[in-house]
């Protein structure tokens, strides 16, 4: 069964380095998007993301934060220069479509991302 | 806003007990409800699915029904097994949206 699989399983970074986590998304969806969980607290939405842009952000992705589609197969989520409380696990996921519940996010097993 | 509350765990039951988790949702609209399940090592998986009032989600023995009335989405199995380990998350979407709102996520540990 296809899967959506992330890169690295977890890493470590210090403040204000640049950190950029990748993706692999199921190979004919279309949608993509970037959730994070900080301990303890809810799995929060970042972006999504659709024919090479940016479909829906939230307030959390401010300018530190970009993605991009390198290839036909990466997604990714780059993280300028990283504070402490980006630590957290990231979450990536893709659907065949949007808008509508019929479209199911399959998700990856995500990054543990520890800024020190 | 739109936001899920879920019950606190984590939840320890023995093998073939009943299992109650609850979640409660806020939402502007008439939202679609999901829970999510994830086992160790592995991403979030959806278990089940409800997208309008009085329907019944049901997976693996699971059930949930769309609650508008209580605004929940209780999620219920008879007959635990040690297999159902995990954490579970509570989500809901809005009508003509790409985003899931989650909620905490509840650890349930099962033993044998």
């Amino acid at each position: 069964e296809p899967e959506v699989t992330q890169t690295p399983s977890h890493q470590v970074t210090q403040m204000g380095q640049e950190v950029i986590l990748r993706c692999v998304p199921i190979s004919n969806h279309l949608y993509f998007y970037w959730y994070r969980q900080i301990l303890g607290q809810k799995v929060e939405f970042l972006v999504s993301f659709y024919n090479n842009e940016i479909s829906e952000k939230s307030e959390i992705f401010d300018d530190q934060f970009s993605v991009e589609r390198p290839d036909g197969s990466n997604f990714t989520l780059k993280i300028r220069s990283t504070k402490l409380e980006d630590s957290a696990m990231y979450f990536c996921a893709s659907s065949l479509g949007a808008g509508r519940s019929s479209y199911e996010q399959y998700f990856g097993p995500g990054t543990r991302l520890t800024v020190t | 806003g739109n936001s899920v509350t879920q019950m606190e765990g984590p939840v320890t039951l023995s093998e073939e007990a009943f299992l109650t988790i609850n979640c409660t949702y806020t939402a502007t609209g008439y939202p679609s409800l999901f829970w999510y399940v994830q086992y160790p090592g592995e991403g979030l998986q959806l278990l089940l699915k409800a997208t309008k009032a009085d329907d019944k989600g049901s997976n693996k023995g699971f059930e949930a029904t769309y609650r508008k009335e209580t605004t929940s989405f209780h999620l219920e199995k008879g007959s635990v097994q040690v297999s159902d380990s995990a954490v579970y998350f509570c989500a809901l979407s809005r009508t003509g949206a790409n985003n899931l709102f989650f909620g905490t996520g509840t650890r349930l540990t099962v033993i044998p």
